[in-house]
């Protein structure tokens, strides 16, 4: 069965510092990948995702994650945080795209001025 | 386009009471999930439905929850009767069949008190 781990359920970075947030993925089959971001009181926005393209994949709002087979991982990293980005961040996995996607547990992310 | 749209986006129902939630999916997407979000347990797919028919029910907690798709472009969730432990903001989403990524509404939060 296909199931993703988020790293860390809270993650601080200061204004202007890189973004880091880690997804490690299982999956019997060749995944796709997303990233979807929560603001507060509203429902997922998709931000990014991996389909077996090309292994950088670059989503909205200036974030991109690298799909890297060999550690299992999809991480999401943003060059300079900003304040807009304080959000709840989910990680999620479908076997090849035909499967439903399951979601990992999310991480808050807090920007500090 | 108005997106995936839910109602209500607040429900307070007493124990025992039935709900029901409601979708409306975006115009030509033919895939429909129902999702529900808590603390606990994160994202969990309840059920999903392709060209109207449910594809996979075995996330619906147990018998009290149903879902419908009467139309292409509609369905409900219903809770009967509800118990405070179904307190939870209930997502669904929509997509076109074997695209990647859903477009999520905003959420229902239920509280059952």
């Amino acid at each position: 069965a296909q199931s993703v781990t988020q790293l860390g359920s809270h993650v601080s970075v200061s204004e202007g510092a890189l973004v880091l947030l880690r997804c490690n993925y299982s999956s019997s089959v060749p995944p796709y990948l997303f990233w979807y971001v929560q603001y507060p009181n509203q429902g997922l926005q998709l931000l990014l995702k991996y389909t077996s393209a090309a292994t950088l994949v670059k989503g909205i709002n200036g974030f991109e994650a690298e799909f890297k087979k060999s550690e299992t991982s999809f991480h999401l990293t943003k060059p300079s945080a900003h304040m807009s980005d304080a959000a709840e961040y989910f990680c999620a996995v479908s076997e090849a795209g035909n499967t439903p996607l399951v979601f990992g547990k999310g991480t808050r992310l807090s920007v500090i001025a | 386009d108005a997106g995936v749209i839910q109602s209500p986006r607040h429900e307070v129902t007493e124990m025992g009471q039935e709900v029901t939630l409601r979708c409306k999916l975006i115009s030509g997407h033919n895939s429909l999930f129902w999702y529900r979000q808590t603390m606990m347990r994160g994202l969990e797919l309840l059920i999903y439905f392709n060209n109207n028919v449910p594809i996979d029910d075995s996330g619906m907690p147990e018998d009290r929850f149903s879902a419908k798709m009467p139309n292409a472009s509609f369905s409900t969730l219903k809770i009967q009767p509800s118990e405070p432990r179904d307190s939870a903001v209930y997502f669904c989403a929509s997509s076109i069949q074997g695209s990647y990524g859903y477009t999520f509404g905003s959420g229902t939060r239920l509280t059952v008190v």
